[in-house]
């Protein structure tokens, strides 16, 4: 199946700065890149859609000057969290499209981020 | 937007039984329902999904089965075995809205 990566696996970072995360489809062009978050013991919670060359699409409750989302080119999609906070720790994990809607999205590893 | 409910939050079975999990979803223009299984720490894995024109799909000791009209679908797990135990989610809709997610823990 197609393969989808998320680097850094895990990232420790002080409050207040920045921390970005990359999500590339290794063996196809993905048109849209969805990111998540996830919880501990708690569902993947949709925060963004993104399509190659425009801007995502947040979902509700979801502040989009603190997660920047930009999807560059048809295989890489890149989550900044900006001036992070403790609350924002957690599971951001990626996941990537080829086709028309309805098609198989593949998941990235995950990123577990620690705001201290 | 779409809304999707699972249940039960928590499955335990004996190795060897059946194991069936079952969402329900809001939007009736929902065409694509696929179940992923998630192991602790990990990305969630799709194991079987399912589109709005067939009833019901199978793949080993997995099945899905759809009822469009009262806007459900369920997981059907057979011969469940010690590895079967993971986190399993439904989910609905193109942007895949996911339901709370089903423990599983079989028993040997």
């Amino acid at each position: 199946g197609a393969v989808v990566s998320q680097h850094p696996s895990r990232v420790i970072c002080k409050s207040g700065t920045s921390v970005k995360i990359e999500c590339r489809s290794l063996d196809f062009q993905a048109t849209t890149m969805f990111w998540y978050r996830q919880f501990p013991k708690q569902s993947l919670m949709l925060m963004a859609t993104s399509n190659e060359g425009s801007k995502a699409t947040y979902e509700q409750g979801v502040e989009k000057d603190k997660f920047l989302i930009n999807h560059a080119s048809l295989t890489l999609s890149t989550l900044t969290v900006t001036s992070a906070h403790p609350e924002d720790s957690s599971f951001y994990i990626c996941s990537a499209r080829a086709g028309t809607p309805g098609e198989t999205q593949y998941f990235g590893p995950g990123t577990r981020l620690l705001v201290l | 937007g779409e809304n999707v409910e699972q249940h039960p939050s928590t499955l335990s079975v004996q190795e060897g039984d059946s194991a069936v999990i079952k969402c329900t979803y809001s939007d009736s223009a929902s065409n694509y329902f696929p179940w992923y299984k998630q192991e602790l720490g990990k990305r969630p894995q799709l194991i079987i999904d399912i589109r709005s024109n067939v009833g019901e799909k199978k793949d080993q000791r997995i099945a899905v089965t759809l009822n469009k009209t009262a806007k459900h679908f369920s997981l059907h797990i057979t011969e469940t075995q010690p590895e079967d135990s993971a986190v399993y989610f439904c989910a609905s809709r193109r942007a895949l809205t996911f339901g709370s997610g089903t423990r599983l823990q079989v028993q040997p």
